[in-house]
């Protein structure tokens, strides 16, 4: 079956630590999103990418790096300088940029 | 610049009640609309979408049209289930207005009783 796996489901982190959130593709998506969100709250776009090697910032990137080496995944990484980490992270892709997305089942990071 | 309205939640409903969800929605161009629902814990489905002015989406007894003149497409269900609760996104594409993303709404909790 197609679609987008995001692992782990469940992460926890001390403060001051590095953190790499995993998402995975098979559909032959070109374009691939990474948003935050928050505890009742809409979604807010950290990156984005349309193809390989490029990537571009959304509206929170601070804090935050990704890297598109392959077409299937797009790994973030939430770094120590990010303020407020605790969240729930989405991953999604899209066949082209700007068309419906598809989403995974997301990350729920804590860190303390 | 592109934006999405929805109403304010949380709405409550009783089962088998029909439900509207309100959304409205502002681009340069001419949008794909769409609505995403997210059940507690997981991540956003892509409910329905419309890509042009009167076209209907429909999914699992949900309906919404395209609607130019009021520049809208509220979310319509006739007899909603407890396992319609969940969280409803609107969401908009505006790829030939110039945008690469999708703007979205700021989501509206459904909670459906027995």
């Amino acid at each position: 079956d197609g679609g987008i796996t995001q692992s782990p489901k469940y992460l926890f982190r001390k403060e001051g630590q590095n953190v790499t959130l995993s998402c995975e593709q098979n559909l032959n998506h070109d374009a691939m999103y990474w948003y935050r969100q928050d505890p009742g709250q809409g979604l807010r776009l950290i990156y984005y990418s349309q193809i390989v090697n490029d990537f571009q910032k959304g509206d929170i990137a601070e804090g935050y790096s990704v890297s598109r080496e392959k077409k299937e995944s797009f790994p973030l990484t939430v770094t120590s300088a990010q303020k407020n980490p605790t969240a729930f992270y989405l991953c999604a892709s899209s066949v082209y940029r700007g068309l419906e997305q598809y989403f995974g089942p997301g990350t729920r990071l804590t860190v303390t | 610049g592109n934006s999405v309205t929805q109403m304010e939640g949380p709405v409550t409903l009783s089962e088998e009640a029909f439900l509207t969800i309100n959304c409205t929605y502002t681009a340069t161009g001419y949008p794909s609309l769409f609505w995403y629902v997210q059940y507690p814990g997981e991540g956003l489905q892509l409910l329905l979408k419309a890509t042009k002015a009167d076209d209907k989406g429909s999914n699992k007894g949900f309906e919404a049209t395209y609607r130019k003149e009021t520049t809208s497409f509220h979310l319509e269900k006739g007899s909603v289930q407890v396992s319609d609760s969940a969280v409803y996104f609107c969401a908009l594409s505006d790829l030939q207005g110039g945008s690469e993303k999708l703007v979205f709404g700021k989501g509206t909790k459904l909670t459906v009783n027995p």
